[in-house]
């Protein structure tokens, strides 16, 4: 299976900061990446899709990029909704898989 | 809208067996991939099992190939895993995924890209 690494795993921030969280496959997976966002108690939610591609009615705050092994999620500037855990997938193979998620918390 | 409901879990000892199903809404199910992802408590996110739209093309994760049996009813608009020789790493809430992606208000199949998610079904595998 390709292995999905995310780094930082936990991160603070403020509201109306920048951050970029990055994400690592264990092989290339060409553009094929998809970010989303899960709140506690709640289903996950798709925000980014083809590495860089937004998914219909999120913010255009985030966004992605990179492609092959490195990836990044990027969020412009921090609101109070966004505060969550983020996951990458990867899905260039007939197992898709997770990254261990990125808790964005409040600092 | 999209509206994904699953049902079907519950308590049950290691070696017994489970039946989940989704109930898909909103959409044309018969052309939409769909999928099991699930999140053991406290853990991420993990891929279980997909199926085409027909039912021609269906995969599992090697940790429940065997034991798992994904199937949909087009009919029904649903989707179903049978979960049989449960065990305890198996417990996790149970969730039902659309594969597809969406721009500019429309959306299109598209395997493994989870757009829509059910709220999840809880399955605990407990002596």
């Amino acid at each position: 299976d390709i292995q999905m690494t995310q780094s930082p795993s936990t991160l603070s921030a403020s509201v109306g900061d920048r951050i970029t969280i990055t994400c690592r496959a264990s092989e290339n997976i060409v553009s094929l990446l998809a970010w989303v966002q899960q709140k506690p108690g709640k289903a996950p939610k798709l925000l980014i899709y083809d590495a860089s591609s937004l998914q219909s009615g999120v913010p255009s705050r985030f966004s992605g990029s990179g492609s092959g092994t490195e990836f990044t999620l990027t969020i412009s500037s921090l609101q109070p909704d966004d505060f969550a855990t983020y996951y990458c997938q990867q899905y260039n193979s007939d197992s898709p898989t997770f990254g261990q998620g990125t808790k964005v918390e409040i600092k | 809208d999209v509206h994904l409901v699953e049902s079907g879990g519950g308590l049950v000892k290691p070696g017994e067996s489970l039946r989940l199903s989704c109930a898909a809404s909103g959409f044309t199910f018969s052309s939409y991939s769909m999928n099991w992802v699930r999140q053991a408590p406290g853990k991420g996110l993990e891929w279980v099992s997909s199926i085409s739209a027909s039912s021609n093309y269906i995969y599992y994760a090697d940790s429940v190939k065997g034991r798992f049996t994904i199937s949909r009813d087009n009919a029904k608009n649903s989707v179903y895993m049978q979960m049989n020789s449960l065990r305890t790493e198996d417990t996790a809430v149970y969730y039902c995924a659309r594969a597809a992606f969406c721009t500019k208000g429309v959306c299109y199949p598209r395997t493994k890209i989870f757009d829509s998610w059910g709220q999840g079904t809880l399955v605990t595998v407990s002596s």
